[in-house]
């Protein structure tokens, strides 16, 4: 298993360029989450979905927005990108059904706005 | 909703000597709480969780970790840490209710061994 890939791994972009970023999870979870990283404020949640074809805000959405058309995908789009977004970019995932509870994280991308 | 706070920004300690990464964190519903560890470049790795029962909770690489309700407290301990330990940690809280039990992290701590 693969676990949790993302693609790119860094990328530069220009203000008010758009992009995506892609998310994969091999391991059949329901639950998909995208977080942003910045120094000293830890991890925090973009936006989250509880299955394919529902997604849901978390608590820093604006200037983002996400699609899940396919379970083991989970899609971040940033329409016109600004400095401020500027960051390092995880997602995770988790399984609907176990006792585990854990999110299982991705190896990042570096996000950088010009 | 909850929150998270790291009381420690940044910890350095010398190699073999005992550490202590501080966590509180509010909430007015049950929580589960983690550690995940961030090692340079990578993502992060669980380190440990507690969703109930014993209030000692252990984990990978000889760290523990005890819950205390009255406090609202979740401190992660190491009795002898190794340079190999050098990461920055953050502690997490999440809801017990059914649903996307979504995480609320820290602002990290980095943990620097000294030789």
């Amino acid at each position: 298993n693969a676990g949790v890939t993302q693609t790119p791994k860094f990328r530069v972009l220009k203000t008010g360029q758009s992009m995506t970023l892609l998310c994969a999870q091999d391991m059949n979870h329901e639950y998909m989450y995208w977080y942003r990283q910045d120094p000293g404020m830890g991890l925090r949640l973009i936006h989250y979905s509880v299955g394919e074809g529902t997604t849901a805000k978390g608590e820093v959405p604006d200037g983002y927005n996400v699609s899940r058309l396919k379970k083991q995908n989970f899609l971040l789009g940033l329409e016109s990108a600004a400095p401020s977004q500027t960051s390092v970019y995880f997602c995770a995932s988790r399984p609907l059904a176990g006792t585990s509870r854990e999110q299982y994280f991705g190896p990042g991308t570096r996000l950088t706005v010009t | 909703a909850q929150s998270v706070t790291q009381l420690d920004s940044q910890v350095p300690v010398f190699e073999e000597a005992p550490v202590e990464l501080r966590c509180n964190y509010s909430s007015s519903v049950s929580v589960y709480l983690f550690w995940y560890v961030q090692y340079p470049n990578q993502g992060l790795q669980l380190l440990l969780k507690y969703l109930s029962g014993s209030t000692l909770v252990k984990g990978i690489n000889g760290f523990e970790a005890e819950f205390n309700k009255s406090q609202t407290s979740f401190h992660l301990r190491k009795p002898s840490v190794h340079i190999s330990d050098t990461a920055e940690y953050f502690c997490a809280v999440s809801d017990s209710l059914r649903g996307a039990q979504k995480l609320v992290f820290g602002q990290g701590t980095r943990l620097t061994i000294n030789p």
